[in-house]
């Protein structure tokens, strides 16, 4: 039982550049969130899913794209990396209701120069 | 739109008690939780609250008041591995939009 798995873990861009961040969970969650997180802050919310063909913008959803075509996976694209894109992004999944919490990847650490 | 307010830092001695304060605003409530995160590594849940009172899961246990929008997570029997952040969250017009505080950062000292 792999949990949630993220990759790559660590990626450099170059302003204008675009990626996909992968994310794919094995325990048949049906809410799956990418967040990221900024040095000393908490979690932003970019976009969430509550199951396959669902999808939801969050609190920091401006230059990320996602989509939900299965339940195991939920890549986030993005479309035009800028410098202010360098964060770790967190993927992180969970059965309704919540009442066991959510599991969260290991985290990519992105960097755009 | 939502807020959480909890302290910065929180600075403690091995074997104490310490607790984590937590004031919410949201429209559409759906339960407050709390996640403790590692240096370098990945958040981890650690309770939720879906209704008033207190939850107690072995030495940490976490309170809830839905009328005054209020939380907390007190940490018992302090031991060094607990030097991390944590982080209160609320399902903010649903269980699957979880909203993070951010963060308090626990030292536990010798």
């Amino acid at each position: 039982n792999a949990g949630v798995t993220q990759t790559p873990k660590f990626q450099v861009l170059k302003t204008g550049q675009s990626m996909t961040l992968q994310c794919a969970q094995d325990m048949n969650h049906e809410y799956m969130s990418w967040y990221r997180q900024d040095p000393g802050m908490g979690l932003r919310l970019i976009h969430y899913s509550v199951g396959a063909g669902i999808t939801d913008q969050g609190e920091v959803p401006n230059g990320y794209n996602v989509s939900r075509s299965t339940t195991e996976d939920f890549p986030l694209r993005l479309l035009s990396a800028a410098p202010s894109q360098t964060s770790v992004y967190f993927c992180a999944s969970s059965k309704p209701p919540p009442g066991d919490g959510y599991t969260f990847g290991s985290g990519t650490r992105l960097t755009v120069v | 739109g939502q807020s959480l307010e909890q302290p910065s830092e929180v600075t403690a001695v091995e074997g104490a008690i310490v607790q984590i304060n937590c004031t919410y605003q949201t429209s559409g409530f759906y339960g407050l939780s709390w996640y403790q995160q590692h240096d370098g590594g990945a958040p981890t849940f650690l309770s939720y609250n879906g209704l008033d009172g207190l939850e107690e899961t072995g030495r940490f246990s976490s309170f809830l008041s839905r009328s005054d929008s209020y939380g907390y997570l007190l940490l018992q029997e302090l031991q060094m591995k607990d030097s991390a952040s944590y982080f209160c969250a609320v399902g903010s017009g649903g269980y699957n939009k979880l909203i993070f505080g951010a963060g308090t950062r626990l030292a536990v000292h010798p």
